[in-house]
């Protein structure tokens, strides 16, 4: 199966550490996404890469979060000194986007759900 | 500011019965495009269906059926025969073209429980 993977599906922290997560996207996709969803919430929009351009970041995305695509392909979330309000299950998607624009269908990862003490 | 709306919190029926998920969605934008997607307890989303703003036609897909309408900002889903298997939290989602990232932006879901 070569869907959206995600790592680590689980992560527990101590308030002030840093933290990273991996997304693998679909392979022929060119658009990666971050997204956070806490309980009894939709997923929030955090940030979207077309290839290894980060296009669009979110006023939810704080400085103390950062995210990478270096080649296109895998991407990573960085939460630096995690705060008890960051614990969220972090959604990566992707998606296969064409150059007249347009929004295809994303598909989800199984997230990473994150727990800081 | 684009939003959407799922007053639905959580509906519970009975296996066999019908149900209707609605969707309210605020854009001024007139190019965008509108999504469902599941949410098992497993907890990944599935993509159920994308509609573009243009397309007003309904769809049907074997048990689901949307009906898009542009003049009351609505997107409904309705499950026919419902079935355990289809209980789920279900979302509608919103994106913006013309604002540049086509992020979706997500209503807060509806937990659909259908009981035996």
């Amino acid at each position: 199966d070569t869907g959206v993977s995600q790592d680590p599906r689980h992560k527990i922290t101590k308030r002030g550490q840093n933290v990273t997560f991996r997304c693998d996207p679909i392979s022929e996709h060119n658009r990666l996404y971050w997204y956070r969803q806490t309980l009894g919430q939709g997923p929030e929009f955090l940030t979207y890469f077309q290839n290894e351009a980060q296009l669009e970041k979110s006023r939810l995305l704080s400085d103390r979060f950062s995210a990478e695509r270096p080649k296109g392909s895998f991407s990573t979330l960085e939460i630096q000194r995690t705060e008890q309000g960051d614990s969220a299950m972090y959604l990566c998607a992707s998606s296969l986007g064409g150059l007249a624009g347009g929004a295809n269908e994303q598909f989800f990862g199984p997230g990473t759900r994150l727990t800081v003490l | 500011a684009q939003k959407v709306t799922q007053a639905q919190t959580e509906i519970s029926v009975v296996e066999k019965e019908d149900v209707t998920l609605d969707c309210v969605y605020e854009t001024r934008d007139t190019t965008y495009y509108l999504f469902w997607y599941k949410q098992p307890p497993s907890g990944e989303l599935v993509f159920l269906i994308r509609r573009n703003s243009f397309d007003e036609q309904n769809e049907i897909s074997g048990r689901y059926s949307w009906n898009f309408q542009k003049s009351t900002s609505s997107f409904n889903f309705t499950i026919t025969a419902s079935q355990v298997v289809d209980s789920a939290v279900y979302f509608c989602a919103l994106s913006e073209v013309e604002g540049g990232a086509d992020g979706l932006t997500f209503g807060k879901g509806t937990h659909l429980i259908i009981q035996p």
